[in-house]
């Protein structure tokens, strides 16, 4: 599976936008990229994914630049719930059903 | 319901000791994945089960046996226990057609070998 490089840490305040950065400058053209969280002392959980066009869900919306070589999470209105470690992982079509975790990035949310 | 659920939660043990892990998934998946997260909190594949076969081993001690009765379970075993196993050990499961689909995992079991 190809790198995923994001920042160690990031903080934001309550009821603000968050946007999570992830380089992934080795993507290959059947690489989906994935975002999951883990928040304290629990299980990962699924947030979002894409390949190529820009997606939104409930939970966040995520944009893929065009050369897809970066990609950013967004939240859009952060709860203190939403502190947690954010992983953003590539996942390629034709191989393993592995996820790949690297050290991902973890948000601080500020009451 | 709890999609997927682990037993037990905690599990302090001596080192030497067996011990197993339980997971259960009611998703009607058919693949199963064990992670393990140690204390740097890293978390690495262990293995995965499609349809009770082993499809991923990622080169862990042959202490470690995971077994699937069923679609629905994997079980981990682990032989002669180390310090070293000390870590959060998470279950998961998914429909395996593809890199799109999501995982679901399980509230995970914090093992501690003294």
């Amino acid at each position: 599976d190809a790198k995923t490089t994001q920042p160690n840490s990031m903080e934001s305040n309550e009821e603000e936008p968050v946007h999570l950065p992830c380089n992934h400058s080795t993507i290959s053209g059947t690489d989906y990229i994935h975002w999951y969280r883990q928040l304290p002392s629990q299980g990962p959980e699924y947030v979002i994914h894409g390949l190529t066009s820009n997606v939104n869900n409930r939970m966040a919306s995520l944009a893929i630049a065009e050369d897809r070589k970066s990609s950013t999470l967004i939240l859009h209105r952060a709860t203190l719930r939403d502190a947690a470690v954010y992983y953003c992982i590539l996942r390629d079509n034709f191989g393993n059903e592995k996820l790949t975790f690297g050290t991902g990035t973890r948000l601080t949310i500020i009451p | 319901d709890t999609a997927v659920s682990q037993t037990p939660k905690y599990l302090v043990t001596q080192m030497g000791n067996d011990k197993s892990i339980k997971c259960e998934q009611n998703l009607g998946h058919d693949t199963m994945y064990w992670y393990k997260q140690d204390s740097k909190k890293f978390l690495k594949i262990m293995f995965s089960y499609n349809n009770k076969e082993l499809i991923i081993n990622e080169t862990v001690p042959n202490r470690f046996s995971p077994k699937s009765p069923d679609k629905a379970h994997l079980n981990l075993h682990i032989n002669s226990l180390e310090l070293g196993d000390s870590a959060v050990y998470f279950c998961a499961s998914s429909h395996r057609q593809g890199a799109y689909n999501e995982q679901f995992f399980g509230p995970g079991t914090r093992l501690t070998v003294l």
